[in-house]
């Protein structure tokens, strides 16, 4: 079965800092890969996918995530993070060519001193 | 609207009492996902429409749970002799067909069961 492990439960950076949020999938095949963000009474947003290809994804309000097959590893960076950023994120994996659903992990609660 | 409606936005209800949790898709957008998001936790597959059709139904955890969407558009969640475990956020999602599109969420709505 698929998982997805977000081993960071809370992360707190200051303003200006570089970000990595890291995540690791359990996948047999190849894996869809998203990351999404859920701002406090927001619904989720998709900052980016991965189906195939190139393995490092731009996403929006720039966010990349790097994809290492070798490592079932999938994790989202930001060089320099502002105070908007403050949110949780999730990185979810959803089979290719098989059901549609996605797998989500815990999630990481992300804060930004300012 | 614009994005996904999810109505009502909290719902507090007795134990063993029947629910019925509205989603309004994005219009034109024929997938459909209702997931749910436990206290600390990342959102949980419950089921996939494509259309009319429950395309996968494996997540709903047992058949106090059931879910439609007669005419391809709004789709409702019921819950019948709803349990106080049953308490969580409720996600609703839509997309132009699968996740090789992105998928829009709505707010969610909140089920208290007390």
């Amino acid at each position: 079965a698929q998982s997805v492990t977000q081993p960071d439960i809370h992360i707190t950076v200051s303003e200006g800092a570089s970000l990595e949020l890291r995540c690791n999938y359990s996948y047999g095949a190849t894996p869809y890969l998203f990351w999404y963000v859920q701002s406090p009474g927001q619904g989720l947003q998709l900052l980016l996918k991965y189906f195939s290809g190139d393995t490092l994804v731009q996403g929006i309000k720039g966010f990349e995530a790097e994809f290492k097959r070798s490592q079932s590893s999938f994790n989202l960076r930001k060089p320099s993070v502002h105070w908007s950023d403050a949110a949780e994120y999730f990185c979810a994996v959803g089979e290719a060519g098989g059901s549609e659903k996605l797998v989500f992990g815990k999630g990481t609660k992300l804060t930004v001193n300012p | 609207g614009a994005g996904v409606s999810q109505t009502p936005s909290n719902k507090v209800t007795e134990k063993g009492k029947y629910v019925e949790l509205r989603c309004d898709p994005i219009s034109g957008h024929t997938a459909l996902y209702w997931y749910r998001q436990s206290l600390g936790q990342g959102p949980e597959f419950l089921i996939y429409f494509q259309g009319t059709g429950a395309a996968d139904d494996s997540g709903l955890p047992n058949d106090r749970f059931f879910a439609v969407r007669p005419e391809g558009s709004v789709s409702t969640l019921k819950i019948q002799r709803t349990e106080r475990g049953d308490s969580a956020v409720y996600l609703c999602a839509s997309s132009l067909g699968g996740h090789l599109y992105e998928a829009f969420f709505g707010q969610g709505t909140r089920l208290t069961v007390v």
